[in-house]
């Protein structure tokens, strides 16, 4: 039973560049969040995602955007980088709840280090 | 929005000992609250959860509690051994939905001695 995978690992781009990162979730589940996480602090709520939409949405700017595949997995893209985007961008997956706005249980991918120079 | 305290910053006790956290959160129609364990560079990892339904949840030597009223819940950690080293995270859903927008303590840096 396959975990949250992310790709790549890392990242290094300049400022003002675009950047894709990839997330599949865990098997059985339908619902994808992201959260970006700076150096020690907690994971902040970017976006989520749940049949192909996105769902609930936190204080981000419109230069972070995202997408659903009908096989579950998910991207998130940041356009017009900046230094302070420098973070480890978590995905996060989890089953939602019928009849409810709500999901179970999120379980957390690896990661993806992204470096803004 | 939810907003979640988390105390303390940091942490250290010697093996053996117990370790405890607390979270105090704003958002009474909150009904879900995980804790998650992340070591250097790894993902963050749940480790206990409670609904909102339960005043205490044990796991071996993990434990949480949650005072609804007060709004604050606690994870205790006894007999604690190097490998408990870590950063600690507690969570609670924003805008009363249950599981869905998670919104994160600043965490807690616990230090374990041999």
């Amino acid at each position: 039973d396959a975990g949250v995978t992310q790709s790549p690992t890392h990242l290094i781009k300049t400022r003002g560049q675009q950047v894709t990162l990839r997330c599949s979730p865990k098997s059985g589940h339908d619902t994808v969040s992201w959260y970006q996480q700076a150096l020690g602090q907690g994971p902040q709520f970017i976006f989520q995602y749940y049949e192909e939409e996105e769902r609930q949405r936190g204080n981000f700017p419109d230069r972070f955007s995202g997408h659903q595949f009908p096989n579950y997995s998910s991207e998130l893209n940041v356009n017009a980088l900046l230094l302070g985007d420098s973070a480890l961008y978590l995905c996060a997956s989890s089953l939602a709840l019928a009849g409810t706005s709500s999901t179970d249980t999120q379980y957390f991918g690896p990661g993806t280090r992204l470096t803004v120079l | 929005g939810e907003n979640v305290e988390q105390h303390p910053s940091t942490l250290s006790v010697q093996e053996g000992d117990s370790a405890v956290i607390k979270c105090t959160y704003s958002d009474s129609a909150s009904n879900y609250f995980p804790w998650y364990k992340q070591e250097l560079g790894k993902r963050p990892q749940l480790i206990i959860d409670i609904r909102s339904n339960v005043g205490e949840k044990k796991d071996q030597r993990i434990a949480v509690t949650l005072n609804k009223t007060a709004k604050h819940f606690s994870l205790h950690i006894t007999e604690t051994q190097p490998e408990d080293s870590a950063v600690y995270f507690c969570a609670a859903p924003a805008g009363g939905t249950s599981y869905g927008k998670l919104t994160f303590g600043q965490g807690t840096i616990l230090t374990v001695h041999p």
